[in-house]
């Protein structure tokens, strides 16, 4: 089946800053990505999300980038702000399939 | 709020014993899945079922099983709980059976097995 990784697996950065989280799938197949933000206490909430004919997806400070050659994808948070301090996972799927999660990334963004 | 609901927040059991875990869907969702969150395993994908009907199998124990009913809530059952077993337990909803479709998550479970 799919293997997803995801790094790092903590991130602190300053308020204001960018973040950058990474991840890697196996399958060539994978043709969806979706990624989630869960904060404290709470079920994870889609945040943005990729299908595999696009390279790039952007929305307001979140975008995600995807390389199916390379068979990996990143989020990129620009302007943190202390609210996006929560935990973040990627996922891949075949689209009819199960999704497949990383082993998230905790983002702290320091005021 | 997700518009999924999951009963109940908190359990505690024993060894040996058995539970149940309940969701009900967003109005409208025909999907509902359920997942185990463990500190070292991230999101565990579980089990699947699509109006009525399993759809999908994950990693999912012998000792678990799971059912949707015709009013489309779904219940988790989890038997001779071990150790090993305590988790966050989500379930999340979906419209549709393709996984392109937003999954919405409720709160969880958290289930401690002592």
């Amino acid at each position: 089946g799919e293997n997803v990784e995801q790094h790092p697996s903590t991130l602190s950065v300053q308020e204001g800053d960018s973040a950058v989280i990474k991840c890697t799938y196996s399958d060539s197949a994978s043709n969806y990505f979706p990624w989630y933000k869960q904060e404290l206490g709470k079920g994870p909430q889609l945040i943005i999300d990729i299908r595999s004919n696009v390279g790039e997806k952007k929305d307001q400070r979140i975008a995600v980038t995807l390389n199916k050659t390379a068979k990996h994808f990143s989020l990129h948070i620009t302007e943190t702000q202390p609210e996006d301090s929560a935990v973040y996972f990627c996922a891949a799927s075949l689209g009819v399939d199960q999704f497949y999660f990383g082993t998230g990334t905790s983002l702290t963004v320091i005021p | 709020d997700s518009g999924v609901t999951q009963t109940p927040k908190h359990l505690i059991t024993a060894t040996g014993q058995r539970v149940t875990l309940r969701c009900s869907p967003r109005s409208g969702d025909l999907s509902v899945y359920w997942y185990q969150q463990s500190l070292d395993q991230g999101l565990q994908f579980l089990i699947q079922y699509y109006n009525g009907e399993e759809r999908a199998k994950g990693n999912i124990l012998e000792r678990f099983s799971a059912q949707q009913f015709p009013d489309l809530h779904s219940e988790l059952n989890l038997s001779s709980l071990e150790l090993g077993d305590s988790a966050l337990y989500f379930c999340a909803s979906s419209v549709a059976l393709a996984s392109y479709n937003e999954q919405f998550f409720g709160p969880g479970t958290r289930l401690t097995v002592l």
